[in-house]
């Protein structure tokens, strides 16, 4: 069974970078597509980036300026940077797989979602 | 960019009874290898979303049969044969054949 587990700061302060790592176990991370989802606190679902695990990638236009997605392959971990990040970009942040087979399975499974709050 | 519109918001069904939800895509979800890439998510409490529905009117695995999905082009809809306690939660439209987009969610609550 595929387990996908988000880890990284609860905290960033205005204008700083989030960091934040999905560690992929139960299978390997190879020949799937991964990505970042993020849920502002009593609000909807926002794509955020997907990779492959090639690390061909691709961004919403909205936060393309911002973000970077990166894979490691070795560790079975893909990771997302966001930087100058302020108060709108407090949310629960998921990890979720993508997987090809004849049909697209997008996000098949997701993390638990970890909260990073925003604030100085 | 691809804009998702759920109608409605919410809803309150009696258990046992029928659920519908709509999706509308601001452009068609018709890809050119002839695949329509709609999906449908059931967020529970508490919990992380889960696929319900792919490709528009596939079940994902373990998915329940009383959950059907269907439609084309632009117009979508996700329905509950009859509800039951469980099916309690926030569904989720959302495209995939540019990039990703969400609709913005139906809550769904038992009278």
């Amino acid at each position: 069974q595929v387990q996908l587990q988000e880890s990284g700061p609860g905290l960033v302060k205005p204008s700083e970078t989030l960091s934040l790592t999905c560690s992929v176990s139960g299978g390997s991370i190879s020949r799937y597509y991964w990505s970042w989802i993020r849920q502002p606190p009593g609000k909807g679902l926002e794509w955020i980036a997907n990779i492959y695990y090639s690390g061909s990638t691709n961004y919403n236009p909205s936060l393309k300026s911002r973000v970077t997605i990166s894979v490691d392959t070795s560790k079975n971990q893909f990771s997302l940077r966001l930087s100058s990040v302020t108060a709108a970009d407090t949310a629960v942040y998921y990890c979720a797989r993508e997987r090809y087979d004849n049909s697209w399975y997008v996000f098949d499974y997701w993390g638990q979602g970890t909260l990073v709050t925003v604030s100085s | 960019d691809i804009v998702m519109t759920q109608t409605p918001l919410s809803l309150s069904v009696t258990p046992g009874q029928p659920a519908s939800i709509s999706c509308m895509s601001s452009r068609s979800l018709l890809h050119s290898d002839g695949k329509t890439y709609l999906y449908w998510y059931l967020q529970r409490p508490g919990q992380s979303p889960q696929l319900l529905i792919y490709e528009v009117s596939s079940r994902f695995s373990g998915v329940p049969d009383r959950f059907s999905g269907s439609g084309s082009g632009t117009d979508f809809t996700l329905k509950i044969s009859r509800v039951e306690a469980e099916d309690v939660g926030v569904y989720y439209c959302m495209q995939g054949v540019h990039l990703r987009t969400f609709g913005q969610g139906t809550k769904v609550e038992i009278k």
